[in-house]
């Protein structure tokens, strides 16, 4: 079956640094790749997609990586800042109304 | 301003009882899910519902029970059958015939089972 894993365990950053989120999945080869952000007791909102024929994707500081090689999304926040402290969801759509999200990675960032 | 509520934010039931989320949205999509949240895990579907009185089981259907009777409303129901329902619920929406499937989330609602 289809899985995605991220770091479980929390990236602790100093403001104003880029930090990096990985996201790996298996037994499926996605068209496209959804981020999401997660704030406590909270929905997720979503953020951007890239899709296969993309290597790279930007929004303002948040940039996104896809290696269908690799299986493997990378999601970057630049010159962070305390407000971006959150959880962040990788998810991918596998069709028929069907999405996975993975488990997420918390993001703190200390000023 | 268009978006998706849920209500009760936090529900407390007894072992036993039946229990009802709401959710209700005015976006005018026509795609409306639910899903479970527990700690460590990624969210996972319970059901899902395509059109108005039409629904499909998700992964996780067994113990919950939904209806469609209006665009806007996607009630869940949680049975007693369900035998651990302690979790967080997200219910969200998406817009038909878009080719990724953005999701559109509700503030979720905190089930406590005591």
């Amino acid at each position: 079956s289809q899985k995605i894993e991220q770091n479980s365990e929390a990236l602790n950053i100093q403001e104003g640094k880029t930090a990096t989120l990985t996201c790996n999945y298996t037994n499926y080869s996605p068209a496209y790749l959804q981020w999401y952000r997660q704030d406590p007791g909270r929905g997720p909102v979503f953020l951007l997609l890239i899709r296969e024929n993309e290597k790279e994707k930007r929004k303002e500081r948040l940039k996104v990586t896809f290696d269908t090689t690799l299986k493997q999304s990378l999601f970057h926040i630049t010159a962070s800042q305390p407000a971006d402290s959150a959880t962040y969801l990788c998810a991918l759509y596998t069709g028929g109304f069907k999405t996975i999200f993975g488990a997420g990675t918390r993001l703190f960032v200390k000023a | 301003d268009g978006g998706i509520t849920q209500s009760p934010k936090y529900l407390f039931r007894k072992e036993g009882q039946n229990v009802t989320l709401s959710c209700e949205q005015n976006l005018n999509h026509d795609a409306m899910y639910w899903y479970r949240q527990d700690p460590g895990q990624g969210l996972r579907l319970i059901y899902y519902s395509q059109i108005v009185n039409d629904f499909q089981k998700g992964d996780i259907a067994e113990g919950y029970s939904v209806s469609r009777e209006k665009k806007e409303s996607f009630p869940l129901t949680v049975t007693s059958a369900q035998k651990n329902p302690t979790a967080f619920y997200l219910c969200a929406s998406s817009i038909e015939g878009q080719d990724y499937n953005e999701q559109f989330f509700g503030p979720g609602t905190r089930l406590t089972v005591l």
